[in-house]
Formats: C-alpha cells, structure tokens, sequence
C-alpha cells in the first residue's frame, strides 16, 4: 500500500534550526511535495523535489533520497510565525498526491 | 503564483439542506481540480478529482450521490452537499492544478469551513 510517515508533533526554539522528517512509499514516484498549514487555513506550497539531493529556498530547505524513500524539511532561523503543520505529500505514478497527517510545529520563545 | 479562490470561507446550515461551495482559478485554466476534507487535527482526505467537462471521481468511501460535483468550465469547480448533517461538518478546501504545470503543483483555496446545526 501507499503511505506517508512523518513525526506528528515536534517543538523548537526561536531562532534555532529544526528538521522534520517524511519518509514515503508509494506506486510509482513523480515527486514529493511539502505544504505549510496554519491552524484554520488551506496548506501553501513551500517546496518540490523530484531529483536527489537539496532545494535551498531562503530559510527553508528540502531534501530528497529516492533509493531511501526519504525527505526532510529544514527550517533556520525560526520565528514565531513558523508555528504550524507541516505536510509531506508524494505523488505517485498516477500523479495523485498522498497526503502526510502533517507535523505540528510548535515554536517557543 | 496562481490563486485559486472558494467561495464562502464559512457556512452554518441547519440539518437536511444543501451547501454549495465554489472554487474558482482566478488567473489559469484548471483542467484537474480536488476536493479535500480535513477533520480537525487530521491530514487532508481527497475526496474526488473533478476533470473539467466530464464527471467526477470519487475516492472509496465517499459518497458521490451526496458530494455533488459539477466542473462545467475550466476556471470553476463546484462542491453541493446535499441534505447536510452534523457529520458532515468539516473543513473543505479545493485545489487545482492547470495546463502545462508539469511540476503538478497544486494550488490551494482558502477553504470552507461547514457546521451543521
């Protein structure tokens, strides 16, 4: 079957670096995808890889290993703001995403 | 980056009537769009792919006679939660994916948040 794991809740402090990590297995693999959803509202796009290795993007930074089935989220800096639920998804040969149940970050001051 | 709207951000219903929910790609056409419900503290749960001119797939499970999908143009999906109840309070959120998005990035609505009284 298909399937998505990643931690369910994680906790950082402001300014420090966090990591969470997504492992997947699915049919097939066109790409894996992280989103950002704030309580309350629709997830946002933070990045896509369908390649090996890290997409830098400001103060967040992807990383894939197919061979591995693995993908990681990094966060620096951390702000307040970044508190919120961090959703892996893969897509799979038929280009349908399977969602993660998301990690809650909570971020402390 | 795209924006994809829906239309209400909230609705409160009594038990027995139906809700629509519209979602609109302000700025590309969306051939494929989805609809998603996500129950508090939960991941999102796809429940159809609507294709632009043709019917919609649903996924196992959900109910196609009661989640009526209409996709008519290329810029509007619509959602109709016939003889709503309780249950089906939730969170619903579409999503699209245009022409010649090749990264299949999927754009996001704001969402609808519907309570059932």
């Amino acid at each position: 079957g298909q399937n998505i794991d990643q931690p369910t809740e994680m906790t950082a402090t402001e300014g420090a670096i966090v990591q969470i990590n997504c492992t997947y297995q699915t049919s097939g693999f066109n790409g894996l995808f992280w989103y950002q959803q704030h309580a309350g509202e629709a997830p946002t796009f933070l990045s896509y890889n369908v390649l090996d290795g890290l997409e830098e993007k400001g103060r967040f930074s992807s990383f894939l290993s197919r061979s591995k089935g693995y993908s990681y989220l990094l966060l620096k800096e951390l702000q307040m703001k970044d508190s919120a639920s961090y959703l892996c998804a893969a897509m799979d040969s038929n280009y349908q995403l399977i969602w993660g149940a998301g990690t809650k970050l909570i971020i402390k001051p | 980056g795209a924006v994809v709207s829906q239309h209400p951000s909230w609705v409160i219903c009594k038990s027995g009537t139906s809700v629509k929910i519209e979602c609109r790609s302000l700025d590309f056409q969306a051939t494929t769009m989805f609809w998603y419900r996500q129950f508090p503290k939960q991941s999102l749960m796809l429940m159809a792919t609507s294709n632009e001119g043709s019917k919609a797939t649903y996924e196992q499970g959900v109910e196609k006679d009661k989640f009526l999908i209409n996709h008519a143009s290329l810029t509007l999906s619509t959602l109709t939660v016939t003889s709503a109840h309780p249950e089906d309070s939730s969170f619903y959120i579409c999503s699209a994916r245009g022409q010649g998005r090749d990264t299949g990035e999927l754009f996001f609505g704001e969402g609808s948040r519907l309570t059932v009284l």
